[in-house]
C-alpha cells in the first residue's frame, strides 16, 4: 500500500514563529487531507486539498500531486496550535480507506 | 447534528465482557468510517460504510469485532469478549459521499475504551 511520511517528527517553536510541515507520499493520489489532533485527542480537519494551494487564516496548504508531496504552513504560531498534525491520503486510488502519515508533533512555547 | 458525535466518551470494562460503541454522523453524510488509535500511535482503519452497506471491512482485527449501520445514519461498533489489547480510542468519522476525491472527512471526539 501507499506509504506516507511526514517531517519533521517533532517541532518546538516559540509563540509567534512560522513553520512548515511536509508530507511525502509514495504513489499517485486524487486527494489529500490535513488534520490537527489537539492535546485532548480531537481530530480536526484543516484542509481537503487534492492539488494547488488553499488558505484559512494563519494556515495554508499546498499539494503538488505530480511530485507527491504536500506542505502545511503555520504562521504566527499560537499555543493553541500545539498538537499532532497528520496528513492522510486514500490507501489506493478510488479507495475509501485513508492512510495516515506518521505525524508531526508541534509544541508552541509561550 | 453539527458534528460527529460518539457515545460513551469513556468506557471501562472487564476482560471478556462485550461492549457497544455508538456513532452519530453528520446529518446527510452517506459515508461513515471507524478507526482506532492506540496510545501514542497513529490511526488504524477498521471499517467503512456507504449507506447501510460495508464495502470494506478489511481492518476489523478479528471476528470479535462487528459493526452495523441502520437508516443510513447511526452506527454501532460491537466488540465481543474484550481483551486488554482492545484498549484504545475508537474514532468515528463521516464524509458527504466518500473520500475518493469527493470531500473532507470529519471525526468525532472518540470513545476511550479501557479493558481491565
Amino acid at each position: 500500500g501507499i506509504q506516507v511520511e511526514q517531517s519533521p517528527p517533532d517541532l518546538i517553536l516559540q509563540e509567534g514563529a512560522n513553520s512548515t510541515l511536509r508530507c511525502n507520499f509514495s504513489d499517485s493520489v486524487n486527494n489529500l487531507q490535513w488534520f490537527h489532533q489537539n492535546p485532548w485527542g480531537q481530530l480536526i480537519n484543516l484542509f481537503y486539498i487534492p492539488s494547488g494551494t488553499k488558505q484559512n487564516g494563519r494556515l495554508s496548504a499546498t499539494t503538488v500531486a505530480t511530485e507527491r508531496y504536500s506542505l502545511l504552513y503555520i504562521s504566527s504560531s499560537q499555543t493553541t496550535d500545539s498538537g499532532v498534525y497528520f496528513c492522510a491520503v486514500p490507501t489506493n486510488f478510488g479507495n475509501e480507506k485513508l492512510t495516515f502519515g506518521t505525524g508531526t508533533r508541534l509544541t508552541i512555547i509561550p | 447534528g453539527a458534528g460527529v458525535s460518539q457515545s460513551p466518551s469513556n468506557k471501562v470494562t472487564e476482560k471478556g465482557k462485550d461492549v457497544e460503541l455508538r456513532c452519530d454522523p453528520i446529518s446527510g453524510h452517506t459515508a461513515l468510517y471507524w478507526y482506532r488509535q492506540s496510545l501514542g500511535q497513529g490511526l488504524e482503519f477498521l471499517i467503512y460504510f456507504q449507506g447501510n452497506s460495508a464495502p470494506d471491512k478489511s481492518g476489523l482485527p478479528s471476528d470479535r469485532f462487528s459493526a452495523e449501520r441502520t437508516g443510513g445514519s447511526v452506527s454501532t461498533l460491537t466488540i465481543q469478549r474484550t481483551q486488554q489489547e482492545d484498549s484504545a480510542v475508537y474514532l468515528c468519522a463521516s464524509s458527504l459521499l466518500g473520500t475518493s476525491g469527493r470531500g473532507p472527512t470529519f471525526f468525532g471526539p472518540g470513545t476511550r475504551l479501557t479493558v481491565l
